[in-house]
């Protein structure tokens, strides 16, 4: 089955205890992505990556870091991580770079920071 | 950078009845527009998109209108069901752009049996 999955689903965690937060799909996309969703905000993009070892900011990237060393896997990571990094991350892929491809969420990730 | 406004945040409606949410962008060069659908405690999901060389795209039930002079879409669903109850995010972006979708704020669409 062709899927986007996340790991874990729910995190609660301590103010600057470093996490990381994996994502892995099996329909061999170029493009993923990381979004996070806040009430009021929509889904906001923090970092993207066209392809292995190809990765660029999004709107919202401080905090955050990712790594892009295989296709198939786009951990998010978080070195210090504080209650404002506290929110419902979805992890995102699509063939191809260009946006008009389909583009394919993970079941997100609930991510409480105390 | 691109900029999409959603509106209303809330709607609500009679079951039966229609449902209009409409979303306004900034950037010209945009010119793919989806909707998704996000189901209570479940990931988005694409409904319907539209690009910009097309005014009108249909579905069954969904339609997406795109007015490229105002810089306004909107995503029109008729007889409406309990299961259009989610919130529905409209977003922009550039073809063939590698950047990411710019979202709007999402509608919360309550259908009222």
């Amino acid at each position: 089955e062709a899927q986007v999955t996340q790991n874990p689903r729910y995190l609660i965690t301590v103010t600057g205890k470093k996490l990381t937060v994996t994502c892995s799909q099996n329909m061999n996309h170029e493009y993923m992505s990381w979004y996070r969703q806040d009430p009021g905000l929509g889904l906001r993009q923090i970092y993207y990556s066209m392809n292995v070892e190809v990765t660029d900011k999004g709107d919202v990237p401080e905090g955050y870091k990712v790594s892009r060393k295989e296709k198939r896997n786009f951990p998010l990571i978080l070195e210090s991580p504080s209650p404002n990094q506290t929110s419902l991350y979805f992890c995102a892929s699509r063939v191809g770079l260009a946006v008009y491809n389909e583009q394919f969420f993970g079941p997100g990730t609930r991510l409480t920071v105390l | 950078g691109e900029n999409v406004e959603q509106h209303p945040s809330t709607l609500s409606v009679q079951e039966g009845d229609s449902a209009v949410i409409k979303c306004t962008y900034s950037d010209s060069a945009s010119n793919y527009f989806p909707w998704y659908k996000q189901e209570l405690g479940k990931r988005p999901q694409l409904i319907i998109d539209i690009r910009s060389n097309v005014g009108e795209k249909k579905d069954q039930r969904i339609a997406v209108t795109l007015n490229k002079t105002a810089k306004h879409f909107s995503l029109h669903i008729t007889e409406t069901q309990p299961e259009d109850s989610a919130v529905y995010f409209c977003a922009g972006g550039t073809g063939g752009g590698a950047d990411g979708l710019t979202f709007g704020k999402g509608t919360h669409l309550i259908i009222q049996p």
